[in-house]
């Protein structure tokens, strides 16, 4: 699989502050996916990327992927409690053997 | 409602005793997965399936074996149960490509609730 460099590794932000978590590779990816994983819980889709440039919105959540596809970005607006959890990146050559980055785990201090 | 379903939430077993994980999806997916997850490594591989008795190795199959008789059922084994395979097991399922995804709507890897393995 494919390897990317997932940063930070942890976050601790204050509810109401943004935060942002960086997925970065050496190799040109053909798509990328991200997934929330609650603490105690298992990893949840949450959206796909394909296209060079490619911006998505899902409410407060804006995911990027690089104009030359080596990197990927989620940007959370306005942090919540419920945005607590460990946020994975997960290139993709196709749907087989997803590699998953380490993910970067965000702590929201009411 | 579409899921994965592991057989164990949690399980103790000896060192040395052959241990099985059980994985069911009911969303007709021809991809299966099963990853170790342990602090500060993140979802590694372990064995992968595209089709019924298929398997590929993944990133750290050493240890472990799989089964795959039928296409919504895929078995995870420990031959020989030790203390560093102490860890949470998920089990995935997914489409075969990203078009297969589009054309039915449901994109990414469906996750299991996982299996946290104690070996003593």
């Amino acid at each position: 699989g494919q390897q990317v460099m997932q940063i930070p590794q942890y976050q601790h932000v204050q509810e109401g502050e943004d935060f942002t978590t960086y997925c970065n590779s050496s190799t040109t990816l053909s798509n990328i996916q991200w997934y929330k994983q609650r603490p105690g819980g298992h990893p949840v889709f949450l959206i796909q990327l394909v296209k060079s440039g490619e911006v998505k919105k899902q409410k407060r959540l804006t995911f990027q992927f690089g104009e030359a596809k080596k990197n990927s970005s989620l940007h959370i607006t306005a942090t919540q409690t419920t945005d607590v959890g460990t946020y994975f990146c997960a290139p993709s050559g196709g749907y087989q053997k997803v590699t998953f980055g380490t993910g970067t785990k965000l702590q929201v201090i009411p | 409602d579409v899921k994965v379903t592991q057989s164990s939430r949690y399980l103790v077993k000896r060192t040395g005793e052959k241990v099985f994980l059980e994985c069911v999806q009911d969303m007709d997916h021809e991809n299966m997965f099963w990853y170790r997850q342990d602090p500060g490594l993140g979802l590694r591989l372990i064995y992968f399936s595209y089709d019924v008795k298929m398997k590929e190795k993944g990133d750290i199959p050493e240890g472990y074996s799989v089964s795959r008789e039928k296409k919504e059922r895929f078995s995870l084994i420990l031959e020989s149960a030790s203390t560093n395979q102490t860890s949470m097991y998920l089990c995935a399922s997914s489409f075969p490509s990203l078009w297969t995804a589009k054309e039915i709507g449901r994109y990414g890897y469906t996750f299991g609730s996982g299996t946290r393995l104690t070996v003593v």
